[in-house]
């Protein structure tokens, strides 16, 4: 079946602009989590959704960072200002309920110029 | 906090020739300890999840073992397709419906003919 989708695969943006990252998570799956992964680095938490709230939202590093989860199903991480500090590469992951295993999609590369 | 370390950073194997990756944490109230696989420009893939100290899990070459400090991944008999990066992650106690996983930085292993 399919797996977790993410759109766009890279984006390159200039410092200041606004960005919006899609996650499609898998079907059925009704927690929904976004991380972010530096060079060299293992992924850092930022936001988890249990349905179409934030149940946690405790990694956002700032409040230029946002997240939405509508219909409880796709999310969209958006980011206001961007700086070139936030550069990186966005993870989002789903699993059946909190507590399993959480499924990883590929990722966006984003890059700030 | 919860905090995991994992060694060494970087393993190069002769193929066939096993080894042990090692991941020690501390966390408060033990959920769950997942180990993922990461290949260059994907995501993290989900290998095992390890719930209480003494258990064991195996998937072809692989087999992770969980004490109360810390896991190790065992690879029995590499080949250069088991190349990729080991990452470890813990699930400690509910804070708030939070859900999150903490990572290590990984475990960089390279297989040779």
């Amino acid at each position: 079946g399919a797996g977790v989708s993410q759109t766009p695969s890279n984006k390159v943006t200039e410092k200041g602009k606004y960005v919006e990252l899609r996650c499609d998570p898998i079907s059925g799956h009704t927690a929904l989590y976004w991380y972010r992964q530096s060079l060299g680095q293992g992924p850092e938490f930022l936001i988890y959704f249990q349905g179409t709230g934030a149940a946690d939202d405790s990694g956002l590093p700032n409040d230029r960072f946002f997240a939405v989860r509508p219909e409880g199903s796709v999310s969209t991480l958006k980011i206001q200002r961007t700086e070139r500090g936030d550069s990186a590469v966005y993870l989002c992951a789903s699993s059946l309920t909190r507590g399993n295993e959480q499924f990883f999609g590929p990722g966006t590369r984003l890059t700030v110029l | 906090e919860d905090q995991v370390t994992q060694s060494p950073e970087a393993l190069r194997l002769q193929e066939g020739e096993s080894s042990s990756l090692n991941c020690s944490y501390t966390v408060s109230g033990l959920r769950g300890l997942f180990w993922y696989r990461q290949d260059p420009g994907k995501g993290p893939e989900f290998l095992f999840t390890l719930y209480s100290a003494g258990e064991e899990k195996e998937k072809e070459r692989l087999k992770a073992t969980l004490t109360k400090k810390e896991s190790f991944l065992h690879i029995t008999a590499p080949k250069p397709e088991d190349s990729a990066t080991y990452l470890c992650a813990v699930q400690g106690e509910l804070r708030g419906g939070g859900n999150k996983l903490t990572f290590g930085t990984g475990t960089q292993l390279k297989v040779e003919l």
